[in-house]
């Protein structure tokens, strides 16, 4: 049963230090990895979707990593500012197109 | 704004109650479905619905029953919950039918349901 864990669960930097956000996953047949972002009380943003296929994303100051072989993605945010204080969330999609959730890493950046 | 909409936001109701949750996407996609997020928990996928036929029943007990009545419309009815269903019920789409192996989910803002 395909696990997905979020280390560590919860930091705090201060705004312009750059954010690293890992993620793990057990079963390495997946067909891509995603990232969300989840302010509170609210839905789920998606921020990065990377095929299984390649080994990196990015869109803006966010880079996304993947790789399927030692099941890891890591999230770097560049030049952290405090409205990047959310809840990030990776999830993996496998077969039949479920997607698996990790339990989250919740980000504050102080000014 | 995501383009897909869940009402209530907030919902409190005691074990004997009957209520629905309502989703409406306004992006034209085909899949779309129901996830519970419960405090300190990973998302939980709890049913999914590609061109408007359930696909997917994640072994969700029968006191939580889905309706989707059109492309746009998904509902989730509920009636004789316990108060360990307390949760964010989130509702999303994807564009193509089930599965959706390389698409992006799209969330809507979630209902809080509190169960007394």
């Amino acid at each position: 049963k395909q696990e997905v864990t979020q280390i560590p669960a919860a930091l705090s930097v201060p705004e312009g230090e750059n954010l690293v956000l890992n993620c793990s996953f057990t079963d390495s047949a997946i067909y891509n990895l995603q990232w969300f972002r989840q302010d509170p009380g609210k839905g789920l943003t998606s921020l990065l979707l990377i095929q299984s296929s390649q080994r990196e994303q990015t869109s803006g100051r966010l880079n996304a990593s993947l790789d399927k072989s030692s099941g890891r993605s890591t999230l770097y945010i560049a030049a952290s500012q405090p409205g990047d204080s959310a809840t990030y969330l990776c999830a993996v999609m496998e077969s039949w197109g479920k997607l698996q959730f990790g339990a989250g890493t919740q980000v504050v950046v102080t000014p | 704004e995501t383009g897909v909409t869940q009402t209530p936001r907030h919902l409190v109701m005691g074990m004997t109650n009957k209520k629905s949750l309502k989703c409406e996407q306004h992006l034209g996609h085909n899949a779309m479905y129901w996830y519970k997020q419960s405090a300190k928990k990973p998302l939980e996928l709890m049913f999914v619905y590609s061109l408007e036929e359930r696909v997917e029943n994640n072994s969700v007990p029968s006191r939580f029953s889905p309706e989707c009545p059109n492309s746009s419309h998904l509902f989730l009815h509920l009636h004789t919950l316990q108060p360990e269903d307390s949760a964010l019920y989130l509702c999303a789409s994807s564009q193509g039918s089930y599965p959706a192996t390389n698409e992006k989910l799209f969330f809507g803002s979630g209902t809080q349901l509190s169960v007394l």
